[in-house]
């Protein structure tokens, strides 16, 4: 069974800054996606960035990038120019590269502060 | 385009009465899915359905159940509440599955919060 670990509960952030979350999950899939989504105080839940499993390179969406290591089984999110609108959990997920089935880690609260 | 919608948005049963969220998807989209969010376990999958076909299935005792319409809206069904059954239940909907239609994007719903007295 796929696992998804992230270790940073917490996180705060001053505005403009630049934050890293971690995230590392366990598989013995090859080809799978990778996800981060962020959950606002509002609940709705928006995805941030999507990463293949089969791509080397790291996906990037304007202010948002990973690192992905596949070998170590780590995707990490980094935001850069933190802004206060970005104040909400994220989560880290995974997908087989059938289905429509989210693994989901346990989410890091992050806090930007002006 | 208008987006997943849930329905209610919140709701208050007591222990051993049973309740039903109804989930509309993102207009063409065909797979539905539902996951459970608690402050203790987090979000954990229930159940996708497909083409009015369930297509997976989470940990979750049989009172958990769904189902999906031939306009892809979806059910959950709760039954014998107990009071862990409270959480946020999220719907999310997705245009198709399989190797070469799944971007694997998912679209979430604002949720129905359920509180089980």
């Amino acid at each position: 069974a796929q696992t998804v670990t992230q270790s940073q509960p917490e996180m705060s952030v001053q505005e403009a800054e630049t934050v890293t979350l971690s995230c590392t999950y366990d598989t013995s899939e090859n080809n799978y996606y990778l996800f981060w989504y962020k959950q606002p105080p509002s609940r709705q839940m928006i995805l941030v960035i999507r990463q293949e499993a089969y791509k080397q390179q790291n996906a990037t969406e304007n202010r948002f990038s990973v690192n992905f290591q596949k070998a170590a089984k780590s995707f990490s999110l980094k935001i850069s120019d933190s802004q206060l609108g970005d104040t909400a959990m994220y989560f880290c997920a995974f997908m087989m590269e059938y289905g429509n089935k989210l693994v989901f880690g346990a989410g890091t609260i992050l806090r930007v502060k002006s | 385009k208008a987006g997943v919608t849930q329905t209610p948005r919140y709701l208050i049963k007591t222990r051993g009465q049973q309740v039903t969220l109804s989930c509309s998807p993102i207009s063409g989209h065909r797979s539905v899915s539902w996951y459970q969010q608690t402050p203790g376990q987090g979000l954990q999958f229930l159940f996708e359905y497909f083409s009015e076909t369930q297509r997976n299935k989470g940990n979750f005792p049989g009172r958990f159940s769904g189902r999906q319409f031939s306009n892809s809206r979806s059910e959950m069904n709760v039954s014998t509440l107990e009071l862990g059954d409270s959480a946020l239940y999220l719907c999310a909907s997705s245009p198709a599955r399989g190797p070469n239609s799944n971007t694997g994007e998912l679209f979430f719903g604002e949720g129905s919060r359920l509180t089980v007295l």
